[in-house]
């Protein structure tokens, strides 16, 4: 079981659209629609954004949209604000009952 | 509102065993609809998922750390705990205990987390 491949880090300008990408494998985002994404400020417990791939727990802004293709899931936030600058971790169902986080996106906004 | 508070030492010494509880308020620990878990975050590092556990007692561990870990639930009390034996320094981290909206599936709602270090 390895952690998910999520980019170091990313940076936008306000109002642009970004994505940050989570690379697993055949054995866990490929097999599985159980994709979260999680977004944590510094010294906060970490916020659930999306789940599911795709789904938006109630209160989380349309600005963040889950999304996923093969082995990789991806979290677009639109309309980039100097709030959403944060870490962002992904997680995903890994089989045989574990789940596998990814190693977070420290997410800039310029 | 449901709301979740961890508590235990913050200082354990190295071969020992690190024992965190997780009260629940506000809310029903027996609900058929969710599960319990563990999460930990050495400093600077990223997420680790610890395990989770059914207000039943079923539970689900990772890997990685099943040899030392147990998670058990006290309906009564609201509770549910996180022991782990033989710890070492690598074992440092702010644990998180949260809400599971299924089995393995995303955690919803987290405890503020509490740091505990290893150390002689």
């Amino acid at each position: 079981q390895s952690a998910l491949t999520q980019p170091a880090s990313v940076s936008g300008s306000p109002g642009q659209s970004l994505t940050i990408s989570c690379t697993g494998t055949s054995s866990d985002v490929g097999s599985y629609n159980l994709v979260s994404w999680y977004q944590q400020h510094p010294g906060k417990a970490p916020k659930l954004m999306i789940y599911e791939v795709n789904k938006r727990p109630s209160g989380v802004s349309h600005r963040f949209s889950g999304s996923k293709s093969g082995n990789t899931a991806s979290l677009t936030i639109s309309g980039l604000q100097a709030e959403d600058e944060a870490d962002y971790y992904c997680c995903s169902y890994a089989g045989s009952s574990t789940l596998v986080f990814g190693g977070g996106t420290k997410l800039t906004v310029l | 509102q449901l709301q979740l508070q961890e508590s235990g030492p913050g200082l354990v010494k190295p071969s020992e065993t690190l024992s965190l509880t997780c009260t629940v308020s506000g809310g029903s620990i027996s609900s058929s609809s969710y599960y319990w878990g563990w999460i930990r975050q050495p400093p600077g590092k990223g997420l680790e998922w610890i395990g989770i556990i059914y207000y039943s007692g079923s539970n689900y561990y990772n890997p990685s750390l099943k040899s030392r870990v147990t998670i058990s639930v006290d309906t009564s009390k609201k509770q549910f705990s996180l022991r782990l034996r033989s710890v070492t320094a690598a074992d440092t981290a702010l644990y998180y205990c949260a809400r599971s909206m299924a089995p393995l599936d995303a955690f919803d709602i987290w405890g503020q987390g509490t740091m505990v270090t290893v150390s002689s």
